[in-house]
């Protein structure tokens, strides 16, 4: 039981790059965030999803687009990376949405674009 | 609209010291939940304890206690005889199901450094 896992740990990106970050989880869980950690500013929900086949924007959805073809999976992708999203990438998953269930974070993504 | 304040940005500690680390909500829902996280150095937030808003019970586990006192909308958090495993960002987080989905908004976190 893996549990969360993120791909890749570490990438860097030049502006204008793009690239996928892939989150798994094996808990069966319905539901999946994608949130960005900075210095002082906590974690911020990027997109959420609900179930397969369904996404939702978060906090600060900006340059980012998800997918969730597979239960299992939710990918979050960067078409032009920008300096500003230099950050720490953590996927979350949760059993359901009412609110009382914690959820299960992965080791989380360091991006830094240049 | 919900927030989360944790006042306290870095706290340092010396070991077998005990710690509260504090954390204040704002919300308008009747029903919601609160969460502590532990995020090591090794970087993966872990769960730590949830408490809803209608249980106002005190819980001890082990070292670890909370206080949530719904008058002052805190839930406090307090590590007894700390050890420097104990250090580790924590966050608080609160919770709550509103226009059809979960939001969960965290606190900035608290940095523990517990010195030997």
């Amino acid at each position: 039981n893996a549990g969360v896992t993120q791909t890749p740990k570490f990438r860097v990106l030049k502006t204008g790059q793009s690239m996928t970050l892939l989150c798994a989880q094996d808990m069966n869980h319905e539901y999946m965030y994608w949130y960005r950690q900075d210095p002082g500013m906590g974690l911020r929900l990027i997109h959420y999803s609900v179930g397969e086949g369904t996404t939702a924007k978060g906090e600060v959805p900006d340059g980012y687009n998800v997918s969730r073809l597979k239960k299992q999976n939710f990918l979050l992708g960067l078409e032009s990376a920008a300096p500003s999203q230099t950050s720490v990438y953590f996927c979350a998953s949760s059993y359901s949405n009412r609110g009382r269930n914690e959820q299960f974070f992965g080791p989380g993504t360091r991006l830094t674009v240049l | 609209a919900q927030k989360v304040t944790q006042a306290q940005t870095e706290i340092s500690v010396v070991e077998k010291e005990d710690v509260t680390l504090d954390c204040v909500y704002e919300t308008r829902d009747t029903t919601y939940y609160l969460f502590w996280y532990k995020q090591p150095p090794s970087g993966e937030l872990v769960f730590l304890i949830r408490r809803n808003s209608f249980d106002e019970q005190n819980e001890i586990s082990g070292r670890y206690s909370w206080n949530f006192q719904k008058s002052t909308s805190s839930f406090n958090f307090t590590i007894t005889a700390s050890q420097v495993v104990d250090s580790a960002v924590y966050f608080c987080a609160l919770s709550a199901y509103s226009g059809g989905y979960q939001k969960v908004t965290f606190g900035t976190g608290t940095k523990l450094q517990v010195i030997p």
